[in-house]
């Protein structure tokens, strides 16, 4: 069974920065693409980020460019979000999310199949 | 970008009734990279359709999804009450991958 479990959520100041992680389990990591998307309380899902299977190729939304780095440690099943420079409108619940293919944009790549519970960051004075 | 209209915003509808939501791209998008899912309060959202029509695993057979190049629908035959929810769709053709803004399915 999948499952992947974010933690590292928290209030934080603007400016500051964060970094999420995702344990993953119950499949073969370094096989498959994984994104970060997240959703502003109480609005809709925007993606962040996206890393492929073997972490050589990386995406992030324009609105995170620069700020954010999407990582994976294959030894650790692990994937991470580095926030730097952090601003109130990062503020989110985070979410992991498995897909079925290696490439995470574009062609070959696929929906999203598998999610976490998600963490909450909140970027606030 | 492209960007994702979802229409209504939201849907008033008794159980047992007919569910029908639009999602229309801004520029065309493969059948293959077009996505829906479902999302209850307080949850993550859950994979319903890929591939414009194709079910995920274990979604019940009221769910069908629909359409091609800028216009795409996902139709509930029979609204069961564990169907009320928000339901987005995403296109994953090309970077950035977008969602819709989200279509809500209220009870009536």
């Amino acid at each position: 069974e999948v499952q992947l479990l974010e933690s590292g959520g928290g209030l934080v100041q603007p400016g500051g920065s964060l970094r999420l992680s995702c344990a993953a389990s119950g499949f073969t990591f370094s096989s498959y693409a994984m994104s970060w998307v997240r959703q502003a309380p109480g609005k809709g899902l925007e993606w962040v980020s996206g890393i492929s299977g073997s972490g050589s190729s990386t995406h992030h939304a324009d609105s995170v460019k620069g700020r954010f780095t999407i990582s994976r440690d294959t030894s650790k099943n692990t994937l991470y979000l580095q926030m730097n420079s952090l601003r109130a409108e990062d503020t989110a619940i985070y979410y992991c999310a498995k897909l079925k293919s290696s490439v995470a944009v574009g062609r070959d790549s696929s929906a999203y199949y598998d999610w976490g519970q998600g963490t909450l960051v909140t970027v606030s004075s | 970008e492209i960007v994702l209209t979802q229409s209504p915003g939201t849907l008033s509808l008794s159980p047992g009734e007919r569910a029908t939501l639009s999602c229309r791209a801004s520029q065309s998008v493969s059948s293959s990279y077009l996505a829906w899912y479902q999302q209850k309060p307080g949850q993550a959202p859950r994979l319903l359709i890929y591939g414009a029509s194709s079910r995920a695993t274990g979604i019940p057979d009221r769910f069908s999804g629909s359409g091609s190049g800028t216009d795409f629908t996902l139709t509930i035959s029979r609204l069961e009450p564990q169907d009320f929810a928000v339901y987005y769709c995403q296109q994953y053709d090309t970077s950035p991958v977008t969602f819709g803004q989200g279509t809500k399915v209220e009870i009536k």
